[in-house]
C-alpha cells in the first residue's frame, strides 16, 4: 500500500499558483519526498524532491512540515500543460532493493483556461 | 537525467500471442524496471532488472509470463506472454539515476489485447 495521502482530484485556473497537499503521516526519518506527475499517455516525469527542507528547482517548489507528517507541491503559475497525475512518494536514499516505488492514485490536477 | 527510447508505443495483438517490448537508454545504467498501468490505475511494478543477472519479479508476476532481457547496461525487453485481454494496460521501463533514487520513464507501451 501506498505510504502517501492525495486528494483525488484539484481544479486551478491557468497562471494561479497549484497547491497540491500530501499526507505522509508514517514517513521514517531517512525517507525522502518525492514527486512526480504524468501528463496524458506519457510516462512519469520526476519533478522534486526533498527530506525536511523546503525545496525549489525551475518546475515548481516543494514544503515540507516541520514535523515531516505533511508537504505540498506548488506550482507557481500553472498553465495548461500543467494538467496531469500527480504522486506524492515517500522512500529511502540509497541504491539496491531500496529504489522500489510504491505508487498511490495520486491527484489529477486539471487547470483550467 | 536519462533519456529513454521504447518500442512499440502502442499495439493490438490477438488473445494467445506474445508481444516483445524494447526499451533503449542513452546511458548506461545498473538498475532498469518494468511496470504495468492498467487502465485507470495507478503503477505496478512487475520486476527489477540488473545486467548480469535473473530479473527479481514481484508477487503476482511470474517469469513464465513476463520474461525479462538484460543483455547490456542501455538495453532491456520485457515479454507479455500467451496474451489474455486482461493484459490490455500500459506498459512502461524507468532507470534509477545515479547516486539518487529518482527514476526516469520511457513513454510507455500501451497494449490492446483483443
Amino acid at each position: 500500500d501506498a505510504k502517501t495521502t492525495q486528494p483525488p482530484s484539484m481544479d486551478c485556473a491557468e497562471g494561479r499558483a497549484a497547491n497540491l497537499p500530501c499526507n505522509h503521516s508514517t514517513i521514517s526519518g531517512n525517507e525522502y519526498v518525492y514527486w512526480y506527475r504524468q501528463i496524458h499517455s506519457q510516462g512519469p516525469q520526476y519533478i522534486i524532491h526533498g527530506l525536511k527542507n523546503n525545496e525549489t528547482n525551475e518546475m515548481a517548489s516543494l514544503i515540507i512540515t516541520e514535523d515531516r507528517k505533511s508537504s505540498t507541491l506548488i506550482l507557481p503559475h500553472a498553465t495548461l500543460r500543467d494538467t496531469a497525475v500527480y504522486y506524492c512518494i515517500v522512500y529511502p536514499p540509497g541504491g539496491g532493493n531500496n529504489r522500489k516505488l510504491i505508487w498511490g492514485l495520486g491527484t489529477s490536477l486539471a487547470v483550467n483556461p | 537525467s536519462a533519456v529513454i527510447s521504447q518500442k512499440p508505443s502502442r499495439d493490438i495483438c490477438q488473445r494467445g500471442t506474445s508481444l516483445t517490448i524494447q526499451c533503449q537508454v542513452d546511458s548506461q545504467v545498473t538498475m532498469m524496471f518494468w511496470y504495468r498501468q492498467q487502465p485507470g490505475q495507478s503503477l505496478t511494478l512487475i520486476a527489477t532488472a540488473n545486467q548480469g543477472s535473473e530479473a527479481t519479479y514481484e508477487s503476482g508476476f511470474v517469469i513464465d509470463k513476463f520474461p525479462i532481457s538484460r543483455p547490456n547496461l542501455t538495453f532491456s525487453t520485457l515479454t507479455v506472454s500467451n496474451m489474455s485481454p486482461e493484459d490490455s494496460s500500459i506498459y512502461l521501463c524507468s532507470v534509477g539515476g545515479q547516486g539518487v533514487n529518482i527514476q526516469y520513464f520511457g513513454a510507455g507501451t500501451r497494449l490492446s489485447v483483443l
